[in-house]
């Protein structure tokens, strides 16, 4: 089975800057989805950045960019010019081709943005 | 389009206790999902639908039953309440719930079981 691992549990940023939220997952296939969530304080999931495993090029929306790299199962999440808004729980998430119905979420980080 | 809605947002039970969580969406999606979230582990896939008619169990289903009887409705149902069932339930819907689909989440259930 598929596992995603987030190893920050907490991570401070300053307004303004820049902060890299970690994922690793493990998986034997080579092709697949991998997914950043935020969670806010009001607890709604929204969809932040998604990626596909068989596109090299990393996927960007506005000021968030990851960073992917299969061969080390890696997918780093990079969000720029950080804002208070962006305090929240961000989670990493793997979805399957082959068991595409499920999709596996990491323990998430809780980012903290400090004005 | 009101999204997806659960209710209630919360709720306590009694260990021993039977409830529904009612979930709807207005989206035509044909996937629904069930989610718990708890602190440490992320959100675990409890059961999901691909369609009216169509269940099948996720990660953590033990305790938990479900039924799609309609496109629309995706209700859970706890049929004895224990305190570990003590959690945040998300639904949630899309259009497939394959490839990089996105799934949209309703606002949550908090359930507290004593």
């Amino acid at each position: 089975a598929q596992t995603v691992t987030q190893s920050q549990p907490e991570m401070s940023v300053q307004e303004a800057e820049t902060v890299t939220l970690s994922c690793t997952y493990d998986t034997s296939e080579s092709d697949y989805y991998l997914f950043w969530y935020k969670q806010p304080p009001s607890r709604q999931m929204i969809l932040v950045i998604r990626q596909e495993a068989y596109k090299q090029q990393n996927a960007t929306e506005n000021r968030f960019s990851v960073n992917f790299q299969k061969a080390a199962k890696s997918f780093s999440l990079k969000i720029s010019d950080s804002q208070l808004g962006d305090a929240a729980m961000y989670f990493c998430a793997y979805r399957s081709v082959e068991y595409g119905n499920k999709l596996v979420f990491g323990a998430g980080t809780i980012l903290r943005v400090k004005s | 389009n009101a999204g997806v809605t659960q209710t209630p947002k919360f709720q306590v039970l009694k260990t021993g206790q039977s409830m529904t969580l009612q979930c709807a969406q207005d989206m035509n999606h044909e996937y629904m999902s069930w989610y718990r979230q708890d602190p440490g582990m992320g959100l675990r896939l409890i059961h999901y639908s691909v369609g009216a008619g169509i269940t099948d169990q996720g990660e953590v289903p033990n305790g938990y039953n479900v039924s799609r009887s309609t496109t629309e409705d995706f209700p859970l149902r706890l049929l004895s309440a224990a305190p570990s069932q003590t959690s945040v339930y998300f639904c949630a819907s899309s259009y497939t719930g394959r490839g990089s689909d996105e799934q949209f989440f309703g606002p949550g259930t908090r359930l507290t079981v004593l």
